[in-house]
C-alpha cells in the first residue's frame, strides 16, 4: 500500500541536482509532494493529477507517469534550504486510499 | 487562519495506560488525518475522517480509535500502550478527503513516549 521512494538518502553540495522517484503497486490517481524539515512538521510542495500537467516552481518541479505509476520530484541548483526528508503521498485510481512513502533524506551541504 | 494545533505536545505514558491526543483543523476544513511517525517509517497512516465520518483506516491494531466531532475537531486514542507505540503523531487537516487536489496541512505534532 505504501509507496516506495528511491533512494533512502543522498547527500548533495550546494548547486548540484537532485531526483526522487516515487512508486506505487496501483494505478494512480493523484501523487502529492512535502518536505518536512528536521523537528517540523510536514509542508505541502505541490500535487500532480492523472492526466495533469508537470508542475514546478522556481528550481523544483515534478513529473507524474501514469504508465509507470511512478512521480519523480526534480530539484536544481540545490540549496542549504532545500535539506529535509522528501515525502511522497499517493492516491490510487480506485480511490479512497492515500499514503506516504517512507520518504528520502536530502542533505545539502556547502 | 490558524493552523492546526495539536494538544498536548508531549506526554509521557506507562506502558498499559491509555491516552488521548488532540487536534483542532483548520477552520472549514472538514478531512483530518492522523500519522504515526517513527525513525525509518516515515509517515505511517492511521485513520482518516470526513464530516466525523472514518473514512479509511490504516493498518494498526484495535488499540488505535480516533472520532471526529461536529466541529471537526478530532481526537484519537490508543488503549494497553506498548513501548512500540512511542512516535510522534501528526495530524493534517484539508478542505476535502485526503488525496484528490487538496493539499494537506500538518500539525506540529504529539510527541508520545512510552516507559
Amino acid at each position: 500500500q505504501q509507496p516506495v521512494q528511491s533512494p533512502q538518502a543522498v547527500i548533495l553540495r550546494e548547486g548540484e541536482d537532485a531526483v526522487i522517484n516515487c512508486s506505487s503497486s496501483k494505478a494512480l490517481y493523484s501523487v502529492h509532494w512535502y518536505r518536512q524539515k528536521h523537528g517540523e512538521a510536514p509542508v505541502f510542495l505541490m500535487i500532480l493529477l492523472k492526466g495533469g500537467e508537470q508542475k514546478g516552481h522556481e528550481k523544483i518541479s515534478a513529473s507524474f507517469n501514469e504508465k509507470k505509476q511512478q512521480s519523480s520530484l526534480y530539484l536544481t541548483a540545490s540549496q542549504l534550504s532545500y535539506s529535509g526528508t522528501y515525502f511522497c503521498g499517493t492516491e490510487w485510481n480506485t480511490g479512497n486510499q492515500f499514503y506516504f512513502g517512507t520518504g528520502t533524506s536530502l542533505t545539502v551541504i556547502p | 487562519k490558524a493552523g492546526v494545533t495539536q494538544t498536548p505536545r508531549y506526554l509521557i505514558k506507562t506502558r498499559g495506560q491509555q491516552v488521548t491526543l488532540s487536534c483542532s483543523p483548520i477552520s472549514g476544513h472538514r478531512s483530518v488525518s492522523w500519522y504515526q511517525q517513527t525513525p525509518g517509517q516515515g509517515l505511517q497512516f492511521l485513520f482518516e475522517y470526513f464530516s466525523e465520518t472514518q473514512r479509511n483506516k490504516g493498518n494498526f491494531p484495535g488499540r488505535f480509535s480516533g472520532r471526529q466531532f461536529s466541529n471537526s475537531r478530532s481526537e484519537m486514542n490508543v488503549s494497553t500502550l506498548e513501548l512500540g507505540d512511542s512516535a510522534l503523531y501528526l495530524c493534517a487537516s484539508s478542505l476535502a478527503p485526503a488525496g484528490g487536489s487538496y493539499e494537506q496541512y500538518f500539525g506540529p505534532g504529539t510527541r508520545l513516549t512510552v516507559t
